[in-house]
């Protein structure tokens, strides 16, 4: 069957710090790739995808490139801030049924 | 609605006592899923539904959990018999879209927290 794995944690960095959260999967079919994000206290909600090889994903200064070669798609930022302080969860959609690896939580310091 | 709406957000219950979710999709979204998430782990897939259709339940754990979506839109997953081991934040989930690559994208509801004492 489908499963993602990605990076334990927890991660704390320093703010402008650089971020990577990795992010590898297996899958029969050709996936989409997504990571979703949890604030405290809200629901989990998109941060980003990608839908075929060798695309990247991007949105509020977070990037994910779809490696189909090594079937990774790992989360980096460049310069992380104190509100990016969450619960990151990387996904793969294969056939409409999408599968969660465990989540991966980020503090942020000042 | 504007987003997924959930209800009730807690329940308490005890041992051997029935509940019932129930989730507002998006309204227009094809697809509605429901899964399961214990602390520290990721959504676990429990079952989904096109339409009023349930397309897979592979992912519910034995026959007292079951779900439904009558008229296509909201969906009510009901637990039986409660354990303990049922305790766990349940989250409903909808999207555009069907199958296929290029879509996927889930929108999710804050979630029932249900404890099982």
């Amino acid at each position: 069957g489908n499963s993602v794995t990605q990076m334990e944690g927890p991660v704390t960095l320093s703010e402008e710090a650089f971020l990577t959260i990795n992010c590898t999967y297996t899958a029969t079919g050709y996936p989409s790739l997504f990571w979703y994000v949890q604030y405290p206290g809200e629901g989990l909600q998109l941060l980003l995808k990608a839908t075929k090889a060798d695309d990247k994903g991007s949105n509020k200064g977070f990037e994910a490139t779809y490696r189909k070669e090594t079937t990774s798609f790992h989360l980096e930022k460049g310069s992380v801030q104190v509100s990016d302080s969450a619960v990151y969860f990387c996904a793969l959609n294969d056939a409409g049924k999408s599968t969660f690896g465990d989540g991966t939580t980020l503090t942020v310091k000042p | 609605g504007a987003g997924v709406s959930q209800s009730p957000r807690y329940k308490v219950t005890k041992r051997g006592q029935d509940v019932a979710l129930r989730c507002d999709p998006i309204s227009g979204h094809v697809s509605l899923y429901w899964y399961r998430q214990a602390l520290g782990q990721g959504p676990e897939f429990l079952t989904y539904f096109n339409y009023e259709a349930q397309q897979d339940k592979s992912g519910l754990p034995n026959d007292r959990f079951s779900a439904e979506r009558p008229e296509g839109s909201i969906s009510t997953l009901t637990i039986q018999r409660t354990e303990q081991r049922d305790s766990a934040m349940y989250r409903c989930a909808s999207s555009l879209g069907t199958s296929g690559r290029g879509t996927g994208e889930l929108f999710f509801g804050e979630g029932s927290r249900l404890t099982v004492l």
